[in-house]
């Protein structure tokens, strides 16, 4: 069974540009998640979709947003990007939204110059 | 909210057993859940308590107290391998993971 797929692995972009992150989750899996990692702040959660619905949001600014499309699959946009918003973007899929553990994939590493 | 606490650092010898503990605050309580992270990789899922006790699992064991808001992460017979970020969650009902900061395990040969 594939593990979760993130693309790209690398990207860098520069400041005012934006960005699009794909996630596509373990088969079957219908919970996505999106998070945001840096040496400073850890594990940040940015939003969680469970068909095609958002069900969680973190507390970013409205410049990062979300879709899940109906086959499962995760977008992420980041609009007008910032230096600070260089960081590991790792998505994550679940089977459901409670009690089950998450997968993550190998994560996407965004370099803002 | 939710408050996670862990120790930043740790440092154990090859064979060794080292304990990492993790407390927190919450409502709601869905579970706890241990991750391993090597440097420059995806976290790994270790181990998931939502009742009081210890799970173990091979030569990982955790243990949770629901009243004392306190759960650890044991590894025994250390590897080199081992060698990592071990990261505490707290899931709540119809909520998102919160992650701890991590504990950075250093085993020394």
């Amino acid at each position: 069974k594939a593990g979760v797929t993130q693309t790209p692995r690398y990207l860098i972009k520069t400041r005012g540009q934006q960005v699009t992150l794909s996630c596509s989750p373990i088969s079957g899996h219908r919970s996505v998640s999106w998070y945001q990692q840096t040496p400073g702040q850890g594990l940040q959660f940015l939003f969680e979709y469970f068909s095609e619905t958002q069900r969680n949001k973190g507390n970013f600014p409205g410049r990062f947003s979300g879709r899940q499309f109906s086959n499962s699959r995760s977008e992420m946009n980041v609009s007008t990007l910032e230096l600070g918003d260089s960081a590991l973007y790792l998505c994550a899929s679940s089977l459901r939204t409670e009690n089950t553990e998450a997968f993550f994939g190998q994560g996407t590493r965004l370099t803002v110059v | 909210g939710q408050n996670i606490d862990q120790p930043t650092e740790m440092t154990a010898t090859e064979g060794a057993i080292v304990q990492i503990n993790c407390t927190y605050q919450t409502s709601g309580f869905n579970g706890l859940f241990w991750y391993q992270q090597h440097a420059g990789e995806a976290p790994t899922f270790l181990s998931y308590n939502v009742l009081d006790g210890l799970e173990e699992k091979g030569r990982f064991s955790s243990f949770l107290s629901r009243s004392k808001g306190y759960s650890y992460l044991l590894l025994k017979e250390l590897q080199m391998k081992d060698s990592a970020s071990y990261l505490c969650a707290v899931k709540n009902y119809g909520q998102n993971f919160v992650f701890g900061p991590g504990t950075r395990l250093s085993v020394l040969p």
